[in-house]
């Protein structure tokens, strides 16, 4: 049972480039998030979806964007990288509201 | 944006000592508190989600008490052992699907 599964897990861009973060989790979760962490701060959310076909603008949305085309895949993209988008990326699903979430390892990614 | 503190924001204690650690949230618009556990290198692990005024929950050494009135909650781990160093996040969770973080209490367990 593999849970959580980010690719990749680091990454270097160059400003203006695009990526996509993929998640991928099989536990038949309905719930999807995507959260970044900085120094200093929580993690703090920037999309999230409740369901397939389904996402919704979290804290720190600008900047990026998100699909769930599949329940067990939820993606993160970047249209046009910038410095201020460096960050380790968590992606995280719950079966539920009220229960706890099953996070990703993580994707570091660096913007120059 | 809403503030979740937690404190203190690191610790250092002596193997087989006990300890604690306060999380501070609104009391309003309360739907859930969440502990993890983040160990280095490691994703962040769920410990408890607790839901109601009062609630108690416990898990080996580590218990949890809330107290969504006054807007609290404390983490105690019992006997500190090594392997008990990591960080302890707590997450606000309002009616609208958003966990908000605190920035984590760092334990360091000194064998």
């Amino acid at each position: 049972n593999a849970g959580v599964t980010q690719t990749p897990k680091f990454r270097v861009l160059k400003t203006g480039q695009s990526m996509t973060l993929l998640c991928a989790q099989d536990m038949n979760h309905e719930y999807m998030y995507w959260y970044r962490q900085d120094p200093g701060m929580g993690l703090r959310l920037i999309h999230y979806s409740v369901g397939e076909g389904t996402t919704a603008k979290g804290e720190v949305p600008d900047g990026y964007n998100v699909s769930r085309l599949k329940k067990q895949n939820f993606l993160l993209g970047l249209e046009s990288a910038a410095p201020s988008q460096t960050s380790v990326y968590f992606c995280a699903s719950s079966l539920r509201q009220g229960v706890g979430y099953t996070f990703g390892s993580g994707t570091r990614l660096t913007v120059v | 944006i809403l503030n979740v503190e937690q404190s203190p924001q690191s610790l250092h204690v002596q193997e087989g000592d006990s300890t604690n650690f306060t999380c501070s949230f609104p009391s309003s618009n309360f739907y859930a508190l969440h502990w993890y556990r983040w160990e280095t290198a490691k994703s962040p692990e769920a410990l408890f989600v607790m839901t109601l005024n009062g609630d108690e929950k416990k898990k080996g050494r580590i218990s949890a008490t809330l107290n969504t009135k006054e807007g609290y909650s404390y983490l105690y781990i019992k006997g500190s052992q090594p392997e008990d160093s990591a960080t302890y996040l707590c997450a606000f969770q309002t009616g609208a699907n958003n966990l908000f973080f605190g920035t984590g209490t760092r334990l360091t367990v000194i064998p």
